[in-house]
């Protein structure tokens, strides 16, 4: 167990709807990424913040998603009109201030867009 | 020419075998590299992280990088069938310290 949680683990939805995802680290982690996971892909980077600000966004991320990471404790990340091609599984990983920290998943939450 | 590259495998190998997993990456100014391991449905799992060429032992698994040739790899001792699972190597990059993946090897330990 990373003690990073994620809620929901699971979410359905349809095709046009908004969700939310909620990523809660441990306290040491002042950095805070979410990637997504496709099936038979590597997690592909979507969005760092060091403590509250965020600092940097992939081109994967586009205008229908947005994050944020309040008080630099937990973080949300909100997908707004879902498409089915947002069928995936987001994951959450926090990591120290250190250069070479490594990066602690959480569980992750899935996501169907149907 | 992808970034971080895998053999997609599948590798199979039998109980007790010595399973080789490889990955190339293509950012020379990549310094530091990790090993996660990813069970069917389950997110990824830190094996091994290394930042110096060589080898670095923990248990059963060995990571060896070659920053000349940009190859890093993973071998697994004496595999059991709890080891059967994705293994994806990542390389960390870019000011944020964002992580690379590859598409990660499956691994099937043979009882």
């Amino acid at each position: 167990d990373t003690g990073v949680s994620q809620n929901p683990r699971h979410k359905i939805t349809k095709r046009g709807q908004n969700v939310t995802f909620r990523c809660d680290p441990i306290s040491e982690h002042n950095r805070l990424y979410w990637y997504r996971q496709t099936l038979g892909q590597g997690p592909e980077f979507l969005t760092y913040f060091q403590n509250e600000a965020q600092l940097e966004k992939s081109r994967l991320l586009s205008d229908r998603f947005s994050a944020e990471r309040p008080k630099g404790s937990f973080s949300t990340l909100e997908i707004q009109r879902t498409e089915q091609g947002d069928s995936a599984m987001y994951l959450c990983a926090g990591t120290g201030s250190g250069s070479t920290d490594t990066q602690y998943f959480g569980p992750g939450t899935r996501l169907t867009v149907l | 020419q992808k970034e971080v590259e895998q053999n997609s495998g599948p590798l199979s190998v039998p109980e007790g075998a010595i399973a080789s997993l490889n990955c190339t990456y293509s950012d020379r100014v990549s310094q530091s590299f990790f090993w996660y391991r990813q069970y069917s449905g389950k997110s990824p799992e830190l094996i091994m992280s290394i930042y110096s060429n060589g080898d670095k032992e923990d248990g059963r698994f060995t990571a060896q990088l070659n920053k000349a040739s940009q190859y890093v790899s993973l071998l697994i001792r004496d595999s059991q069938p709890s080891d059967s699972a994705t293994y994806l190597c990542a390389v960390m990059v870019g000011s944020a310290r964002q992580l690379t993946f590859g598409s990660g090897t499956q691994l099937t330990v043979l009882p």
